[in-house]
């Protein structure tokens, strides 16, 4: 099946710092991609909906200044956590969607803010 | 707008026993419902999928489960538990096709010998 692949899995960065995950379908062309959010034993959150070469639509509550979502590519989808927090810690897993198919999730990045 | 709801945060099963996991569901659209399973520290696996069509889904690992429209309800089953099948259980919706999806808040199943 279609794999989309996060980077990196783990990533431990500095209170301040900002930090950068990557979302890659590895072999379609995904027109939509989804970052979601999850706090230990909690649910995914959707954070928002990027559209390949538009702006990411974010959900209420989401501060789309801190949480910036790059789509420039069929292939490619960013999530960079600017000025992270200890609180930004967190599971944060990305999935992507085929033009008119099924949504295929990654494996998911721990971030932890120290 | 749509919504998810899992009862139960937490179910426990002896190993060979029914598993049943609930989850009712509200759209205002024709839903696509799914099911996911993580194990810890890890992403989601889709066990199945409701689109159209049948209204009973067969997946992975011996999973399956029924979409009841008059109930609003897409409950998770399996004949026989086994201790791998231990692990967080989402049931999620999308609105009108492959749009986000929205999660419910997960049950854990856990299996005992």
């Amino acid at each position: 099946g279609a794999v989309v692949s996060q980077h990196p899995s783990w990533v431990i960065c500095k209170s301040g710092t900002s930090v950068k995950i990557e979302c890659r379908s590895l072999d379609f062309q995904a027109t939509t991609m989804f970052w979601y959010r999850q706090f230990p034993k909690q649910s995914l959150m959707l954070m928002a909906t990027s559209n390949e070469g538009s702006k990411a639509t974010y959900e209420q509550g989401v501060e789309k200044d801190k949480f910036l979502i790059n789509h420039a590519s069929l292939t490619l989808s960013t999530l960079t956590v600017t000025s992270a927090h200890p609180e930004d810690s967190s599971f944060y897993i990305c999935s992507a969607r085929q033009r008119g198919d099924t949504i295929y999730f990654g494996e998911g990045s721990w971030l932890t803010v120290v | 707008a749509q919504s998810v709801t899992q009862l139960g945060s937490h179910v426990s099963v002896s190993e060979g026993a029914l598993v049943l996991l609930r989850c009712n569901y509200s759209s205002s659209v024709p839903p696509y419902l799914f099911w996911y399973v993580q194990y810890p520290n890890q992403g989601l696996q889709l066990l199945l999928k409701y689109t159209t069509g049948a209204t009973l889904v067969k997946g992975i690992n011996g999973f399956e489960a029924e979409f009841k429209k008059s109930e609003t309800s897409f409950h998770l089953t399996k004949p026989s538990a086994h201790m791998s099948d231990a692990a967080e259980y989402f049931c999620a919706v999308s609105g009108g096709g492959y749009n986000k999806l929205i999660f419910g808040a997960g049950t854990r199943l856990a299996v005992h010998p």
